[in-house]
């Protein structure tokens, strides 16, 4: 099952311009993770906020956490056309263990 | 960072025939894997979760005898779609858990399989 839902669905920006995501969730967590697929590939690991953690900050990547609101943002700043891909949000299930993903943000950078 | 490699990274198969992936940590032991399932334009789903040495744990929904997985070592865990049909056509791409700090995981690439 999924836990999170992210918005928006879809992003489209130009180069230079900053871009958000949202992520929701439904349950308590320990962590959560953002991650990033390029089309028809596999998944790199972005950053991950602890629960006790407001903000964190990774180069252009800067995480947010409202527990209290059960959601998290991620920001991209002065976006390149290499940002280009599909971004999930991810929590770990019960066991604390497998990841749970979010439906994910496809963003689009165009030059 | 750990590596974690898929093979094949596509497979085409005809309807009927079974269709076995791997997937290998090379270069750190993974007690723990995962396998997900990815349809185009969506998010990934859960399929098992594969240990070493012991039967996977499978998620609600999904056929354990259709999806066998084996974790036989601590670098190779492996899926084989069985009696594969069109339905089954989809990105497979399998995690591993190093197992130090926070329990990082490691995706591999992915293997996209169609089946005809």
């Amino acid at each position: 099952s999924q836990q999170g839902e992210e918005d928006p669905q879809a992003l489209s920006i130009q180069e230079g311009e900053n871009a958000t995501m949202n992520c929701s969730y439904k349950t308590s967590i320990n962590n959560l993770q953002w991650y990033r697929q390029n089309s028809g590939r596999g998944l790199v690991h972005l950053i991950l906020i602890r629960s006790n953690e407001r903000e964190k900050h990774s180069g252009r990547l800067r995480v947010t956490l409202d527990t209290s609101k059960k959601s998290s943002s991620l920001l991209i700043t002065a976006s390149r056309a290499a940002d280009t891909a599909s971004y999930f949000c991810a929590t770990t299930n019960q066991a604390g263990t497998a990841l749970i993903f979010g439906k994910g943000t496809t963003l689009s950078v165009s030059s | 960072g750990a590596v974690v490699s898929q093979h094949p990274s596509r497979v085409i198969c005809k309807s009927g025939t079974s269709v076995k992936i791997e997937c290998r940590s090379l270069d750190f032991q993974a007690t723990t894997m995962f396998w997900y399932r990815q349809f185009p334009k969506q998010s990934l789903m859960l399929m098992a979760t594969s240990n070493e040495g012991s039967k996977a744990t499978y998620e609600q929904g999904v056929e354990k005898d259709k999806f066998l997985i084996n974790h036989a070592s601590l670098t190779l865990s492996t899926l084989t779609v069985t009696s594969a049909h069109p339905e089954d056509s989809s990105f497979y791409i399998c995690s591993a858990l190093e197992g130090k700090g926070y329990n990082e995981q490691f995706f591999g690439p992915g293997t996209r399989l169609t089946v005809l």
